[in-house]
């Protein structure tokens, strides 16, 4: 199956400052890109979904200024969390969308997920 | 935002017995997956059922889909350890992929 892959795989940074999340579609081409949180022992938080060429749509909840994303090729989405702080320590996922497969189906790739953890 | 609630949130069984998980969800929808999680890690893909199909298998995996009750469930038949993961069904809805609550499946050897 597609492969997607995240980097980094766990970040430590201090309160404060930016951290950003790369996540790469390394042998299909993704017009759609979708990045998640999910705290410990919790299910995956839809965070935005990133559309190649255009602005990311956030779901609701979710500040746009503090998790810029950036959608700016078929095979790259980058997730930067801005001015980081103890609450924003999670698991990040991306999730890429390969071509249709059928009646209006997807085929739906994650990636191994990032642990961002803020001091 | 979340699409519905998984039952058990837990759930214990021994080795060789059946782990039912039950999922229920709100919208319409495309179709329903279901992934498992080992802890700390990455989502494996296990089933998709599309809106108009009721049941459907893969291995020990079976999957039923009831849109008019709006609900779904995985049957795990003869359970190994090795099945011991978080289980989580997501709906694929307006294009999106949401996840339910999930259910920590221990299996005991």
């Amino acid at each position: 199956g597609a492969v997607v892959s995240q980097h980094p795989s766990r970040v430590i940074c201090k309160s404060g400052t930016s951290v950003k999340i790369e996540c790469r579609s390394l042998d299909f081409q993704a017009t759609t890109m979708f990045w998640y949180r999910q705290f410990p022992k919790q299910s995956l938080m839809l965070m935005a979904t990133s559309n190649e060429g255009s602005k990311a749509t956030y779901e609701q909840g979710v500040e746009k200024d503090k998790f810029l994303i950036n959608h700016a090729s078929l095979t790259l989405s980058t997730l930067t969390v801005t001015s980081a702080h103890p609450e924003d320590s999670s698991f990040y996922i991306c999730s890429a969308r390969d071509v249709l497969i059928g009646r209006g189906d997807y085929e739906q790739y994650f990636g191994p997920g990032t642990r961002l953890t803020v001091t | 935002s979340q699409q519905g609630e998984e039952d058990p949130q837990a759930l214990s069984i021994q080795e060789g017995e059946n782990a039912t998980m039950n999922c229920s969800y709100k919208t319409s929808i495309n179709n329903l997956q279901w992934y498992r999680q080992n802890s700390g890690r990455g989502l494996v893909h296990l089933i998709l059922i599309r809106s108009n199909e009721r049941e459907k298998h893969s291995g020990r995996l079976r999957v039923t889909l009831d849109t008019s009750k709006k609900s779904s469930s995985l049957l795990i038949t003869a359970s190994r350890a090795a099945d011991t993961a978080s289980y989580f069904c997501a709906v694929d809805s307006s294009y999106k992929l949401i996840f339910g609550s999930g259910t920590r499946l221990l299996v005991r050897p």
